[in-house]
């Protein structure tokens, strides 16, 4: 299942609110997953189950889709949210695939 | 809390082989799998396997197929990956992550980088 994310760069002033967009070549029944990944750091997991925030994530972030096409929203956007985000499919266990990433730079 | 801790990193000769090991803790080993990930500079994530913590059963892909092994020690809670042959292709980093209760991956390891040259 090939996952393609876009746009690959998203320029968003500190404040505003950002989208991601993630769409995978088949349905994926909700079983998507979004990572943040800061400069030298490794994959941080955000959301599971597309709309499930994993533990300590901040409320605003926040994620949505069915089927193929799913989102990723952060809003008031912080400092520290500069990273590339990548969506991910389980649906195909054990064969996950992985978009190429959205990075998103701070305007 | 859950920890997955790797090994340091490694520079290789093209043709030569490398052993990473990521030591786990703060789960059940046996309940759960652990898959390897590498990432290229600047590039994406690739998937380049997964191991059974609970019997040692290993899948990989089918671009690293015949030149990477896995496996689980149970009594250090580590699971290792080698990966034979290396290219320079093969440089990166590359990560452990414990596969979640649905098949994501959470925590991930602090990543070990390989340099082939």
């Amino acid at each position: 299942i090939m996952m393609t994310q876009s746009p690959a760069t998203l320029s968003v002033s500190l404040g505003e609110g950002a989208t991601l967009s993630c769409r995978a070549s088949q349905s994926v029944s909700t079983n998507v997953a979004w990572y943040q990944q800061r400069p030298g750091h490794p994959p941080r997991l955000l959301l599971y189950g597309a709309s499930i925030r994993a533990t300590g994530v901040p409320a605003r972030f926040s994620g949505s889709g069915s089927g193929p096409d799913y989102t990723l929203t952060i809003h008031n956007l912080q400092s520290e949210d500069l990273a590339v985000y990548y969506c991910q499919q389980y649906n195909n266990w054990p064969w996950y695939t992985f978009g190429q990433g959205t990075k998103l730079e701070i305007k | 809390q859950v920890q997955l801790v790797q090994s340091g990193a490694e520079v290789k000769k093209t043709g030569a082989s490398v052993k990473v090991s990521c030591q786990t803790s703060g789960y059940t080993f046996t309940s759960y799998n652990v898959i390897w990930m590498r990432q290229a500079r600047g590039q994406g994530l690739e998937c380049v396997g997964w191991i059974s913590g609970y019997n040692g059963h290993a899948n990989y892909s089918d671009s690293l197929q015949g030149r990477v092994t896995m496996t689980a020690d149970t009594s250090t809670n580590t699971v290792y990956m080698e990966l034979r042959s290396l290219k320079s292709d093969d440089t990166g980093v590359y990560y452990c992550a414990k596969e979640g209760d649905g098949g994501w991956l959470d925590p991930w390891g602090q990543g070990t980088l390989i340099t082939v040259s």
